[in-house]
């Protein structure tokens, strides 16, 4: 059964930093790879599609990389502001977009 | 704009009550799904469904029933809703494998319904 895990859990840092998020899968039969952001008490935003052809993609300051072999992605978040404060998911998607897989998050705070 | 609408951010409802969560997409998506999301769990499948009339049980499905008699609506359906069934519900649609795109099987989301269940 395919699990998927995100760390850290929490992440404080100071406006202005670079900073990476981290999740893995276990099992790299997967068709692509999403991020996410969710603000408290809101729905999922998509962020970013990797399709398992890819290495990574980018948005402005965002960028995820993926490593199928591996069972690993990350999103690196470039110069962060306070308005990047929210819980980063990622999700894998299996069974041709029939079965998405999240992990539990990471919940960024970029004080200002 | 890929939009997925649900129809309440927020409800109350009393102990034995059936209840219905309605789910609305408008890019003709072949996918849609159910989720419930607690502190501490994360977010777990209920159901869903691939095409009109179809459905598949996703990781919880106890105490829960859907239906899709149109393309564009996906209704989660509580039968006698429990206090345990307080949560945050998320509806998702994505296009399914048929179209051999990869980029297509990307998962949109609703802004999610807030149940109490007193």
């Amino acid at each position: 059964k395919q699990e998927v895990t995100q760390i850290p859990a929490a992440l404080s840092v100071p406006e202005g930093e670079n900073l990476v998020l981290n999740c893995s899968f276990t099992d790299s039969a997967i068709y692509n790879l999403q991020w996410f952001r969710q603000d408290p008490g809101k729905g999922l935003t998509s962020l970013l599609l990797i399709q398992s052809s890819q290495r990574e993609q980018t948005s402005g300051r965002l960028n995820a990389s993926l490593d199928k072999s591996s069972g690993r992605s990350t999103l690196y978040i470039a110069a962060s502001q306070p308005g990047d404060s929210a819980t980063y998911l990622c999700a894998v998607c299996q069974n041709y977009g029939q079965n998405f897989v999240f992990g539990p998050g990471t919940r960024l705070s970029v004080l200002p | 704009d890929v939009k997925v609408t649900q129809s309440s951010r927020y409800l109350v409802k009393r102990t034995g009550e059936k209840v219905f969560l309605e789910c609305v997409q408008d890019m003709d998506h072949e996918n849609m799904f159910w989720y419930r999301q607690d502190p501490g769990l994360g977010l777990r499948l209920i159901y869903f469904s691939y095409d009109v009339k179809m459905k598949e049980k996703g990781d919880i499905p106890e105490g829960y029933s859907v239906s899709r008699e149109k393309k564009e609506r996906f209704s989660l359906i509580l039968e006698s809703a429990s206090t345990n069934q307080t949560s945050m519900y998320l509806c998702a649609s994505s296009r399914g494998s048929g179209t051999g795109r990869e980029v297509d099987t990307e998962a949109f989301f609703g802004q999610g319904t807030r149940l109490t269940v007193v």
